[in-house]
């Protein structure tokens, strides 16, 4: 069985870097068919797609994100890791790690069929 | 404000049907398959429909899907406690490059 752990800092100081990791198990990270990434989640609001990657390093970011996000992926620890720079308190959220199935159509990898229980950062000094 | 339009509650009665509308645009749903996402609360998200009215295995046929033009529908039939939770509907839109979700719907069984 599929299984994705969030892991990481629960508290992040404003200005400063947001940093988790995803420990993919029961799967490989390496697999040709999947990409893997992450969504978020502010409290008490809706998702929020943030990017992608696939295990040979190709990323999509979300462009109003992009500026500040880099996803990295380690094939060797079947996990993936989420920077998100310069964070302010509206980055506050539940981050999710989420396996990206192919749509079918568009030619991207945006279906959403395995997730994480996700990880809340909260961004305060 | 999410790109795509969801009513932000709906509610019915055990046994009732109840459709949760998504409307969108030509560079969104207009183009491309809808997606459907269930969210209990404290728990992640799970893949309820997907390509515009497929079900994964394990998801009750109570549950479809359905997309006309640049809006879509999510109708459960034989509504049951166990259904309130949060809706979402998600596609891929062509002028953003990206993901984008419904704001969610929140069904209330009463």
């Amino acid at each position: 069985q599929l299984q994705l752990q969030e892991s990481g800092p629960g508290l992040v100081k404003p200005s400063e870097t947001l940093s988790l990791t995803c420990t993919v198990s029961g799967g490989s990270i390496s697999s040709t068919d999947y990409y893997w990434g992450w969504i978020r989640q502010p409290p008490g609001k809706g998702l929020e797609w943030i990017g992608n990657i696939y295990y040979s390093g190709s990323t999509h970011y979300n462009p109003s994100l992009k500026s500040r996000v880099t996803i990295s992926v380690d094939t060797s620890k079947n996990q993936i890791s989420l920077k998100l720079s310069s964070v302010t308190a509206a980055d506050t959220a539940v981050y999710y790690c989420a396996r990206h199935a192919y749509d079918g159509s568009t030619g991207y990898y945006f279906v959403f069929d395995y997730w994480g229980q996700g990880t809340l950062v909260t961004v305060s000094s | 404000q999410s790109v795509l339009t969801q009513p932000p509650s709906a509610s019915g009665t055990p046994g009732q049907r109840v459709t949760i509308s998504c409307s969108g645009s030509s560079s969104n749903i207009g183009g491309n398959y809808v997606y459907w996402y269930q969210q209990f609360p404290g728990t992640a998200p799970k893949l309820l429909i997907y390509r515009n009215n497929q079900r994964p295995s394990g998801v009750p046929d109570r549950f479809s899907g359905s997309k006309s033009g640049t809006s879509a529908s999510l109708a459960i039939s034989g509504l049951r406690s166990e259904d309130e939770a949060d809706y979402y509907c998600a596609t891929w839109d062509v002028s953003l490059r990206g993901v984008v979700f419904g704001g969610g719907t929140k069904l209330t069984v009463l």
